[in-house]
């Protein structure tokens, strides 16, 4: 079936650095990727998407790339802040049923 | 406006007890969902509403009723649950169910934690 790997954390990094979470997944056709993020205490808020291959999603500085050929969706910032500091989670979408499938999920602190 | 809106924010009740919980959105969506979401863990599918019908129910134990009473409105009924109910209960919501290009929203969820 569908699924989702997403790297595990935690992830430490200092402000100001390069992050990068690694996110591949199997699914059969052509599904939805996305990008959530939850923030401590709080629901998810969608951080970003793309929908086909070589769709580039992005937004408040993070990027990720649907590559068909890797089957991936690495999440990318180039400079993290403090306020980062949250839960990341993959997820695939699409399917005939409507449901999100999700990565573990990763957590990210950033310290100042 | 891609907000859905969830109450109560937090939730404690005793396992004899009867609650609900609710959730709004106005964006037109016809698809709204359930989601349990454990600490440390990935959220859960519970249920999907599609038109205000049920469309999917992920084997949900019985003590977990939810109802569609209009296209904005989705409420789960709790009666009898156990302490490992608790949990953070998330509701979305999407255009339609299905298809490759459906965003789902979240709302904040309701904390709930069962004595």
């Amino acid at each position: 079936g569908d699924s989702v790997t997403q790297m595990e954390g935690p992830v430490t990094l200092s402000e100001e650095a390069f992050l990068t979470i690694n996110c591949t997944y199997t699914a059969t056709g052509y599904p939805s990727l996305f990008w959530y993020v939850q923030y401590p205490g709080e629901g998810l808020q969608l951080l970003l998407k793309a929908t086909k291959a070589d769709d580039k999603g992005s937004n408040k500085g993070f990027e990720a790339t649907y590559r068909k050929e890797t089957t991936s969706f690495h999440l990318e910032k180039g400079s993290v802040q403090v306020s980062d500091s949250a839960v990341y989670f993959c997820a695939l979408g699409g399917g005939s049923q409507g449901n999100l499938i999700f990565g573990k999920g990763t957590k990210l602190s950033v310290k100042p | 406006d891609t907000e859905v809106t969830q109450t109560p924010k937090h939730l404690v009740m005793g396992m004899t007890n009867k609650k609900s919980l609710k959730c709004e959105q106005h964006m037109g969506h016809r698809a709204m969902y359930w989601y349990k979401q454990k600490a440390k863990k990935p959220p859960e599918l519970m249920f999907v509403y599609s038109y205000e019908k049920l469309s999917i129910n992920e084997s949900v134990p019985s003590r977990f009723s939810p109802e569609c009473p209009n296209s904005s409105l989705l409420n789960l009924h709790l009666h009898a649950l156990q302490p490992e109910d608790s949990a953070l209960y998330l509701c979305a919501s999407s255009p339609m169910v299905g298809g490759s290009t459906d965003t789902q929203y979240f709302g904040p969820g309701t904390r709930l934690t069962v004595l």
